[in-house]
Protein backbone atom coordinates (compact mmCIF):
# COMPACT_ATOMS: atom_id res chain seq x y z
CA UNK A 1 0.00 0.00 0.00
CA UNK A 2 0.95 3.70 -1.08
CA UNK A 3 0.81 4.70 3.25
CA UNK A 4 2.58 3.79 6.67
CA UNK A 5 0.72 2.29 9.41
CA UNK A 6 1.59 3.01 12.66
CA UNK A 7 -0.63 1.90 15.85
CA UNK A 8 -2.47 5.17 17.32
CA UNK A 9 -1.15 4.75 21.17
CA UNK A 10 1.07 2.22 22.84
CA UNK A 11 1.84 2.74 26.65
CA UNK A 12 5.32 1.58 28.38
CA UNK A 13 5.81 1.33 32.38
CA UNK A 14 8.63 3.91 33.72
CA UNK A 15 11.64 1.85 32.69
CA UNK A 16 10.43 -1.04 30.51
CA UNK A 17 11.33 -1.49 27.11
CA UNK A 18 8.61 -0.25 24.84
CA UNK A 19 8.50 -1.09 20.57
CA UNK A 20 6.87 1.15 18.27
CA UNK A 21 6.19 0.05 15.01
CA UNK A 22 5.50 1.14 10.91
CA UNK A 23 4.77 -0.63 8.55
CA UNK A 24 4.12 -0.38 4.36
CA UNK A 25 5.18 -1.90 1.00
CA UNK A 26 8.20 1.11 0.66
CA UNK A 27 10.05 -0.10 3.63
CA UNK A 28 11.00 -2.92 1.60
CA UNK A 29 12.68 -0.84 -0.42
CA UNK A 30 13.77 2.61 1.86
CA UNK A 31 14.68 3.19 5.36
CA UNK A 32 11.92 5.02 7.73
CA UNK A 33 13.19 7.77 9.79
CA UNK A 34 11.47 8.44 13.12
CA UNK A 35 10.41 11.51 14.73
CA UNK A 36 9.28 12.32 18.54
CA UNK A 37 6.96 15.08 18.84
CA UNK A 38 5.95 16.64 22.43
CA UNK A 39 2.80 19.16 22.57
CA UNK A 40 3.20 22.58 21.25
CA UNK A 41 6.91 21.41 19.32
CA UNK A 42 8.23 20.77 16.23
CA UNK A 43 9.15 16.88 15.40
CA UNK A 44 13.01 15.90 16.11
CA UNK A 45 14.59 13.38 14.43
CA UNK A 46 15.27 10.47 16.47
CA UNK A 47 16.10 7.70 14.24
CA UNK A 48 17.58 7.60 10.80
CA UNK A 49 19.11 5.38 8.00
CA UNK A 50 19.82 1.44 9.19
CA UNK A 51 20.12 2.77 12.71
CA UNK A 52 21.68 5.31 13.23
CA UNK A 53 20.93 8.37 15.96
CA UNK A 54 21.46 12.21 15.62
CA UNK A 55 23.75 13.83 17.92
CA UNK A 56 21.94 14.16 21.29
CA UNK A 57 19.88 11.52 21.28
CA UNK A 58 19.94 8.90 24.33
CA UNK A 59 21.32 5.69 22.98
CA UNK A 60 18.08 4.09 24.94
CA UNK A 61 16.65 4.87 21.27
CA UNK A 62 17.44 2.32 18.28
CA UNK A 63 15.84 1.33 15.32
CA UNK A 64 15.53 -1.79 13.46
CA UNK A 65 14.28 -2.94 9.97
CA UNK A 66 12.77 -6.19 8.81
CA UNK A 67 10.38 -6.60 5.40
CA UNK A 68 7.94 -4.05 5.35
CA UNK A 69 8.21 -3.15 9.06
CA UNK A 70 10.52 -0.60 10.52
CA UNK A 71 10.40 -0.24 14.75
CA UNK A 72 11.64 2.15 16.95
CA UNK A 73 12.51 0.68 20.66
CA UNK A 74 13.33 2.45 23.33
CA UNK A 75 14.90 0.44 26.10
CA UNK A 76 14.42 2.05 29.75
CA UNK A 77 11.86 4.25 28.94
CA UNK A 78 12.16 7.48 30.68
CA UNK A 79 9.13 9.89 32.08
CA UNK A 80 10.39 12.53 29.13
CA UNK A 81 9.62 10.16 26.35
CA UNK A 82 6.27 10.44 26.68
CA UNK A 83 4.98 11.89 23.48
CA UNK A 84 3.98 10.95 19.72
CA UNK A 85 6.20 9.51 17.50
CA UNK A 86 6.21 9.57 13.34
CA UNK A 87 7.74 7.05 10.61
CA UNK A 88 8.60 9.00 7.80
CA UNK A 89 9.71 7.44 3.95
CA UNK A 90 9.90 7.75 0.39
CA UNK A 91 6.58 6.18 -1.36
CA UNK A 92 6.58 3.87 -4.31
CA UNK A 93 6.84 6.44 -6.92
CA UNK A 94 10.32 7.11 -5.42
CA UNK A 95 9.88 11.15 -5.54
CA UNK A 96 7.52 11.95 -2.50
CA UNK A 97 7.48 11.57 1.44
CA UNK A 98 4.97 10.57 3.44
CA UNK A 99 4.22 9.84 7.20
CA UNK A 100 2.65 7.65 8.95
CA UNK A 101 -0.10 8.41 11.52
CA UNK A 102 1.87 8.62 14.43
CA UNK A 103 1.89 6.84 17.63
CA UNK A 104 1.06 8.45 21.44
CA UNK A 105 3.46 7.13 23.78
CA UNK A 106 2.39 7.45 27.52
CA UNK A 107 4.53 6.39 30.31
CA UNK A 108 3.12 5.03 33.17
CA UNK B 1 24.18 24.73 13.40
CA UNK B 2 21.17 25.34 10.79
CA UNK B 3 17.92 27.42 11.54
CA UNK B 4 15.02 27.50 9.87
CA UNK B 5 12.28 30.07 10.16
CA UNK B 6 8.39 30.22 8.99
CA UNK B 7 7.02 33.40 8.50
CA UNK B 8 4.31 35.10 6.79
CA UNK B 9 0.08 35.78 7.82
CA UNK B 10 -1.44 33.86 10.60
CA UNK B 11 -4.86 34.31 8.93
CA UNK B 12 -6.06 33.64 5.30
CA UNK B 13 -9.28 34.14 4.05
CA UNK B 14 -11.14 31.15 2.46
CA UNK B 15 -10.07 31.58 -1.28
CA UNK B 16 -7.58 33.67 -1.55
CA UNK B 17 -3.49 31.99 -1.43
CA UNK B 18 -1.77 30.66 1.75
CA UNK B 19 2.32 32.48 1.13
CA UNK B 20 4.76 31.44 3.70
CA UNK B 21 8.69 31.84 3.49
CA UNK B 22 10.93 29.94 5.15
CA UNK B 23 14.45 31.22 6.02
CA UNK B 24 17.56 29.47 6.62
CA UNK B 25 20.75 30.49 8.75
CA UNK B 26 23.92 28.21 9.35
CA UNK B 27 23.72 26.83 5.93
CA UNK B 28 23.30 27.31 2.16
CA UNK B 29 20.41 26.41 0.42
CA UNK B 30 22.93 25.77 -2.92
CA UNK B 31 24.62 23.28 -1.10
CA UNK B 32 23.32 20.67 -2.47
CA UNK B 33 22.83 17.42 -0.90
CA UNK B 34 19.36 18.55 0.61
CA UNK B 35 15.89 18.62 0.01
CA UNK B 36 14.26 21.88 0.98
CA UNK B 37 11.00 21.12 2.52
CA UNK B 38 7.36 21.84 3.85
CA UNK B 39 4.81 19.63 6.76
CA UNK B 40 1.69 20.54 8.08
CA UNK B 41 -0.12 19.33 10.68
CA UNK B 42 -3.77 19.84 11.34
CA UNK B 43 -4.96 20.61 14.76
CA UNK B 44 -4.49 17.80 16.56
CA UNK B 45 -3.85 15.74 14.01
CA UNK B 46 -0.50 14.11 12.45
CA UNK B 47 2.20 14.98 9.93
CA UNK B 48 1.54 15.83 6.69
CA UNK B 49 4.18 15.92 3.77
CA UNK B 50 3.51 18.72 1.28
CA UNK B 51 6.26 18.66 -1.15
CA UNK B 52 9.70 19.74 -1.29
CA UNK B 53 12.14 21.59 -3.70
CA UNK B 54 15.79 20.98 -4.76
CA UNK B 55 18.10 24.60 -4.85
CA UNK B 56 18.12 23.16 -8.66
CA UNK B 57 14.47 24.69 -8.62
CA UNK B 58 13.20 21.09 -9.30
CA UNK B 59 9.92 20.42 -7.25
CA UNK B 60 7.73 17.46 -6.03
CA UNK B 61 4.62 17.61 -3.97
CA UNK B 62 2.33 15.31 -2.41
CA UNK B 63 -0.26 13.80 -5.32
CA UNK B 64 -3.51 13.79 -2.70
CA UNK B 65 -2.95 17.71 -2.82
CA UNK B 66 -3.91 17.96 -6.25
CA UNK B 67 -1.82 20.70 -7.99
CA UNK B 68 -2.41 24.11 -5.15
CA UNK B 69 0.93 23.78 -3.42
CA UNK B 70 3.47 25.85 -5.31
CA UNK B 71 7.44 25.95 -3.81
CA UNK B 72 9.90 28.28 -4.76
CA UNK B 73 13.45 28.95 -3.99
CA UNK B 74 15.65 32.13 -3.70
CA UNK B 75 18.83 31.37 -3.21
CA UNK B 76 20.27 34.94 -3.09
CA UNK B 77 17.78 35.13 0.14
CA UNK B 78 18.88 31.83 1.34
CA UNK B 79 14.91 31.37 1.27
CA UNK B 80 12.19 28.73 -0.05
CA UNK B 81 8.43 29.61 -0.12
CA UNK B 82 5.43 27.82 0.13
CA UNK B 83 1.79 28.98 -1.97
CA UNK B 84 -1.23 27.51 -1.51
CA UNK B 85 -3.67 28.39 -3.55
CA UNK B 86 -7.98 28.72 -3.26
CA UNK B 87 -7.52 27.67 0.59
CA UNK B 88 -10.57 26.54 2.59
CA UNK B 89 -11.11 25.50 6.21
CA UNK B 90 -9.35 22.36 5.76
CA UNK B 91 -6.20 23.83 5.08
CA UNK B 92 -5.82 25.35 8.43
CA UNK B 93 -2.44 24.35 10.42
CA UNK B 94 0.82 24.55 11.61
CA UNK B 95 2.74 24.66 8.54
CA UNK B 96 7.08 23.76 9.40
CA UNK B 97 9.26 23.88 6.85
CA UNK B 98 12.66 21.53 7.27
CA UNK B 99 15.59 20.27 5.59
CA UNK B 100 15.53 16.96 4.31
CA UNK B 101 19.33 15.18 4.16
CA UNK B 102 19.16 12.92 1.17
CA UNK B 103 20.20 9.40 1.11
CA UNK B 104 19.58 8.23 3.39
CA UNK B 105 16.93 10.53 3.61
CA UNK B 106 15.50 12.42 7.32
CA UNK B 107 14.22 15.44 8.06
CA UNK B 108 16.87 17.01 10.06
CA UNK B 109 16.19 20.55 10.87
CA UNK B 110 12.97 21.86 11.57
CA UNK B 111 11.14 25.21 12.00
CA UNK B 112 9.73 26.15 15.06
CA UNK B 113 6.30 25.76 12.86
CA UNK B 114 3.66 28.63 12.24
CA UNK B 115 -0.03 28.29 12.80
CA UNK B 116 -1.92 29.39 9.59
CA UNK B 117 -5.59 29.84 9.72
CA UNK B 118 -8.39 30.15 7.23
CA UNK B 119 -10.99 32.22 8.12
CA UNK B 120 -13.50 35.07 6.73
Amino acid sequence: SSELTQDPAVSVALGQTVRITCQGDSLRGFYASWYQQKPGQAPVLVIYGQNNRPSGIPDRFSGSNSGNTSSLTITGAQAEDEAAYYCNSRGSSREHFMFGGGTKLTVL
Amino acid sequence: QVQLQESGPGLVKPSQTLSLTCTVSGGSISSGGYYWSWIRQHPGKGLEWIGYIYYSGSTYYNPSLKSRPTILVDTSKNQFSLKVNSVTAADTAVYYCARVHIAPDYFDYWGQGTLVTVSS
